[in-house]
């Protein structure tokens, strides 16, 4: 199956610093690529997602961008908030088992 | 806002016991999996399941594992023997199709192996 890795495992800014995660994936006929966030306790939750015939999306202050041949993809957090603060996870998929990445714990200080 | 709703919230159980996990995905979702994640670790895939039967399933889930939709609206797995390192937190998940986008989690069952 498909294998995800992430990186860094934790990563701590400063508010309104921007924050980056980057992520693998081993299988190149995955084709959909999701970010989720992840408040203590609670579910994760879609926040971006990119497809394989996209390079770059972008949603506010959030953007993700994918390099195919590189198998690379990245999430790009700018203007952080304290609200930002959570485990965010990568994943890939190209059909029925989306498998994720390691997460990456994301501290913003005021 | 339809959600995926999962019960029991908690569950505690003693080692070699039998469990049922119940989620209920949306309603006109046809994919169904359900995830595990260890306290404080990534979330593990552990099966996918389309038209009444298992599509895909990881390394993790064993024999000890299985999964039905008894009666069209409920998604169940078991764990025939629990061990107390199942213990974690299981979230149930679905999709319309696997193209079409977001995966959509429930609250989690967190399952406790003393």
């Amino acid at each position: 199956g498909e294998n995800v890795e992430q990186h860094p495992s934790t990563l701590s800014v400063q508010e309104g610093d921007s924050a980056v995660i980057k992520c693998t994936y081993s299988d190149s006929a995955s084709n959909y690529f999701p970010w989720y966030k992840q408040e203590l306790g609670k579910r994760p939750q879609l926040i971006i997602d990119i497809r394989s015939n996209v390079g770059e999306k972008k949603d506010q202050r959030i953007a993700v961008t994918l390099n195919k041949t590189a198998k690379h993809f990245s999430l790009h957090i700018t203007e952080t908030q304290p609200e930002d603060s959570a485990v965010y996870f990568c994943a890939a998929s190209m059909g029925n088992d989306m498998r994720f990445g390691a997460g990456t714990r994301l501290t913003v200080k005021p | 806002e339809p959600e995926v709703t999962q019960t029991p919230s908690h569950q505690v159980t003693q080692m070699g016991q039998e469990v049922i996990l119940r989620c209920v995905p949306i309603s006109n979702h046809l994919y169904f999996y359900w995830y595990r994640q260890i306290l404080g670790q990534k979330v593990e895939f552990l099966v996918s399941f389309y038209n009444n039967e298992i599509s895909e399933k990881s390394e993790i889930f064993d024999d000890q594992f299985s999964v039905e939709r008894p009666d069209g609206s409920n998604f169940t797995l078991k764990i025939r023997s629990t061990k107390l390192e199942d213990s974690a937190m299981y979230f149930c998940a679905s999709i319309w199709t696997p193209s079409s986008g977001e995966l959509f989690f429930g609250e989690g069952s967190r399952l406790t192996v003393l």
